[in-house]
């Protein structure tokens, strides 16, 4: 297996812009999450999917961000309109009920 | 919410020392998992325990769920270059109807080892 596999690998954009990150979990995993990471606060827990259904969206942080799950295979994190503030590593993972996650390499995003 | 308290922050050992970090807890797991980010990549999982007191190795590395279910420890044994990289404490706690499995990770303790 492929692993989760995400992309754009880096994506630089310009204040306001929209951008969408995309993530293709592994075969067979039904959880699906996605992550931002930060020196300042770490890995947060953005929204999560069990069975392609949002099951906890509290860590989005605002309207800003809105991600979907149109199928067992895809899903999409976006935001618009992007702020600088919004640069981070996004690492989508997926896992099987409640085994172990698997990480993607992660979207290196910089808003200029 | 919850939250993992991870310490140390950072750590700089020569190469075939030691080393320990630990993860506290505000409130209790089911599920305690160490991964271990190298740079560019995402966290790969290196060792997974799930009931409280259990102890478990995987190489040179041992992790144990503490008996309170609040917190668990790291240990590498001989610590090779290799072993460079940030390592990451999280917890999972299922709730009741078994669909949520949400992992709180801790900020990572960044491990250097000189040769």
């Amino acid at each position: 297996d492929a692993g989760v596999i995400q992309s754009p690998r880096h994506e630089v954009t310009e204040m306001g812009q929209e951008v969408t990150l995309r993530c293709k979990p592994i075969s067979g995993h039904n959880s699906l999450f996605w992550y931002r990471q930060t020196m300042m606060r770490g890995l947060e827990l953005l929204i999560y999917f069990n069975n392609n259904v949002p099951i906890d969206d509290s860590g989005m942080p605002e309207d800003r961000f809105s991600a979907k799950m149109p199928n067992a295979s895809f899903s999409t994190l976006k935001i618009q309109p992007s702020e600088p503030r919004d640069s981070a590593v996004y690492f989508c993972a997926s896992s099987f009920e409640d085994s172990e996650a698997f990480f993607g390499q992660g979207t290196r995003l910089t808003v200029v | 919410g919850q939250q993992l308290n991870q310490s140390p922050q950072s750590m700089f050992i020569q190469e075939g020392e030691d080393v320990s970090m630990n993860c506290t807890s505000s409130s209790i797991f089911n599920t305690w998992l160490w991964y271990k980010q190298d740079p560019g990549e995402g966290p790969v999982l290196l060792i997974a325990l799930y009931k409280a007191g259990e102890l478990t190795s995987n190489g040179r590395l041992t992790a144990q769920f503490g008996i309170t279910r609040k917190d668990s420890f790291l240990n590498i044994s001989a610590s090779i270059p290799s072993d460079v990289g940030i390592y990451f404490c999280a917890g999972q706690l299922r709730n009741s109807g078994g669909s949520n499995y949400k992992l709180t990770f801790g900020k990572g303790t960044l491990l250097t080892v000189n040769p």
